[in-house]
């Protein structure tokens, strides 16, 4: 079954330092989704992606993230000069259509800002 | 905020129907039914989904009242595997955002 893969699995970074987290989506899907989860609390929605463009955001995703499709198989999140506070797992996922269909979710990055 | 009402947690006996509820009251005409579960912090996985009929898949059952003010998701034959966090979630079609809540702690025992 297609899968949707988060690199790296682990990530530890410096309070202030820039991170990357990186998502391969399935490969016939549209719609990207990054979600992130800090510990013990709800999943929550940060951005949607297609047609290189944003098309939704939450008000978490401010200056401090943004989200590119580099190429036609990567899709990132950008993390500017790290917080304590966003400290988190961080979930991918993609959707063949903006419809009624499920979205597949990645295992996720967890990022430890130290 | 969540539109959905769940218990936090349930217990279930290994090879029993496990059967979750979930209070949507305030649902709109267009709003689909979602059931996802997340399996000790790994990312949420769908499972089925439901406008007003009841489905089934290979994982489960999705039973909506006549009303659709409430659903109950069906996983007829709980394993140890099925241990996990269950979301029920309201979505508009053609809406990309996904409202989780803290959903119901799902324990299956031996």
């Amino acid at each position: 079954e297609p899968e949707v893969t988060q690199t790296p699995s682990h990530q530890v970074t410096q309070m202030g330092q820039e991170v990357i987290l990186r998502c391969v989506p399935i490969s016939n899907h549209l719609y990207f989704y990054w979600y992130r989860q800090i510990l013990g609390q709800k999943v929550e929605f940060l951005v949607s992606f297609y047609n290189n463009e944003i098309s939704e955001k939450s008000e978490i995703f401010d200056d401090q993230f943004s989200v590119e499709r580099p190429d036609g198989s990567n899709f990132t999140l950008k993390i500017r000069s790290t917080k304590l506070e966003d400290s988190a797992m961080y979930f991918c996922a993609s959707s063949e259509a903006l419809g009624i269909k499920g979205y597949t979710f990645g295992s996720g990055t967890r990022l430890t800002v130290v | 905020d969540a539109k959905t009402t769940q218990p936090p947690s349930m217990d279930c006996a290994e090879g029993r129907a496990a059967n979750l509820p979930c209070n949507h009251s305030t649902i709109s005409g267009n709003e689909y039914v979602y059931w996802y579960r997340q399996i000790h912090s790994q990312g949420p996985q769908y499972i089925i989904h439901g406008l007003k009929n009841n489905e089934t898949n290979e994982m489960a059952s999705l039973i909506i009242t006549e009303d659709r003010k409430s659903s109950t998701l069906i996983l007829p034959h709980a394993t140890l595997r099925d241990t996990a966090v269950y979301y029920c979630i309201v979505r508009v079609a053609g809406y990309s955002t996904l409202t989780f809540g803290k959903g119901t702690m799902l324990l299956v025992s031996p």
